[in-house]
């Protein structure tokens, strides 16, 4: 079990560009959820999966940003058309069980930059 | 909507001494869940711990423990012998029984003095 992996760590990326990030999760974890963290704010929530399913997406994930989770394992968000205001860091965090027994594993995110 | 609201940006401890970091939340439910994360320079979040509300016992952690007060909405971490490695951020967190995500608040950036 080497935690939950995020790659890149790292993007530079010129405005009106598309980015995808990459989200590999503990293995035979159900739930993966992606959060949004800007500078001096705590992560804000984006969306999650259980399996497979996207089974929440908040009013920040706009038409510009979709995320998959084929077959329920890793998982991708793309940004589209960026923007400035798109530079933030992208969490990324894995559970299983549910309820008072779910407990959350973050990756070490991916710093985004739009130039 | 749910909010979270850490008041000190930012604290300070001397090695070995105790520190309280504190917390209030606004929620009309009566079924949730709060945390305190820990963030480091590596940018991981890591569990501290956590507390359900239908408990009125405060959770601990080893040298970490809670002051969870339901009524007031209060939710204050206590780390007790304050050592360098506690030098983070620290994020409190809520989430609704019924829900799948967190709310954070801002974050308070601890710093530890040798």
């Amino acid at each position: 079990d080497t935690g939950v992996s995020q790659d890149p760590r790292h993007k530079i990326t010129k405005r009106g560009q598309n980015v995808t990030f990459r989200c590999d999760p503990i293995s035979e974890h159900n739930r993966l959820y992606w959060y949004r963290q800007t500078l001096g704010q705590g992560p804000e929530f984006l969306t999650y999966f259980q399996n497979e399913a996207q089974l929440e997406k908040s009013r920040l994930l706009s038409d510009r940003f979709s995320a998959e989770r084929p077959k329920g394992s890793f998982s991708t968000l793309e940004i589209q058309r960026t923007e400035q205001g798109d530079s933030a860091m992208y969490l990324c965090a894995s559970s299983s069980g549910t309820g008072e027994n779910e407990k959350l594993f973050f990756g070490s995110g991916t710093q985004l930059s739009v130039l | 909507a749910q909010t979270v609201t850490q008041s000190q940006p930012e604290m300070s401890v001397q090695e070995a001494e105790t520190v309280t970091l504190s917390c209030t939340y606004d929620t009309s439910e009566s079924d949730y869940y709060l945390f305190w994360y820990k963030q480091p320079p590596s940018r991981q979040m890591i569990l501290v711990i956590r507390q359900e509300a239908y408990k009125q016992q405060n959770a601990t952690e080893n040298r970490f423990s809670v002051n969870f007060q339901k009524a007031a909405k209060s939710f204050s971490l206590k780390i007790s012998d304050s050592q360098l490695g506690d030098a983070a951020m620290y994020f409190c967190a809520y989430k609704r029984r019924s829900q799948g995500n967190l709310i954070f608040g801002k974050g308070t950036k601890l710093s530890v003095k040798p």
